[in-house]
């Protein structure tokens, strides 16, 4: 089946770096899905992108959408300690209904 | 803003035991899923639900799940007979058509 390749797997940063991770695939996708997740909380979505080359931002983080429809980068900047978490790309995965995550790239954020 | 909402927040079991979890979809959705993320492991596909019914499954969605929509609000997921393994959060999810899809807060299970 499709799968989702996420790099880093964990990051380690200062307050007030900015952070750059990206989602791969072999597959295409028709959307991708950025969600932040904290401990023991369900996945909240970031940003939507929709198609090829789509760039959108929403405050500090900004997202694009690869135009091999193949992967997607997100880019947080300045980041702060609640940045902490687990960040997940999704697909939709074309001609079906289901969005596929990725494994996750999980960020500290050190004072 | 609209949420997905979904209960119990946690649920113990007894191996064998049946369980049901629930959820209320955002009310002018149309696709439904439930997905299930085993402690420290990524998010996973368990089903999805359109126009009533199952319009995609996992290979983990065997003949022990089944889901539901009983009512224009609820959409459930059933476990027939639990096992260790299935201990997991359990999150269900729901969209209005193409793009966007919003999580529940989830289910913790603990199968004992």
């Amino acid at each position: 089946g499709q799968q989702l390749n996420q790099s880093p797997q964990s990051m380690f940063i200062q307050e007030g770096e900015d952070v750059s991770m990206n989602c791969t695939s072999s597959s295409i996708f028709n959307t991708w899905l950025w969600y932040k997740q904290d401990p023991g909380e369900g996945p909240v979505l970031l940003i939507a992108l929709y198609k090829a080359g789509e760039l959108t931002s929403n405050g500090r983080l900004t997202a694009q959408f690869g135009i091999t429809r193949k992967d997607s980068f997100l880019n947080i900047s300045a980041s702060i300690p609640s940045d902490v978490g687990i960040y997940f790309c999704a697909g939709d995965t074309p001609y079906g209904q289901n969005f596929v995550f990725g494994p996750g790239t999980r960020l500290s954020v050190l004072p | 803003e609209p949420e997905v909402t979904q209960t119990p927040s946690h649920q113990v079991t007894q191996m064998g035991q049946e369980v049901i979890l629930r959820c209320v979809p955002i009310s002018n959705h149309l696709y439904f899923y439930w997905y299930r993320q085993i402690l420290g492991q990524k998010v996973e596909f368990l089903v999805s639900f359109y126009n009533n019914e199952i319009s995609e499954k996992s290979e983990i969605f065997d003949d022990q799940f089944s889901v539901e929509r009983p009512d224009g609000s609820n959409f459930t997921l059933k476990i027939r007979s639990t096992k260790l393994e299935d201990s997991a959060m359990y999150f269900c999810a729901s969209r209005a058509g193409g793009g966007k899809a919003f999580f529940g807060q989830g289910t913790r299970l603990t199968v004992v």
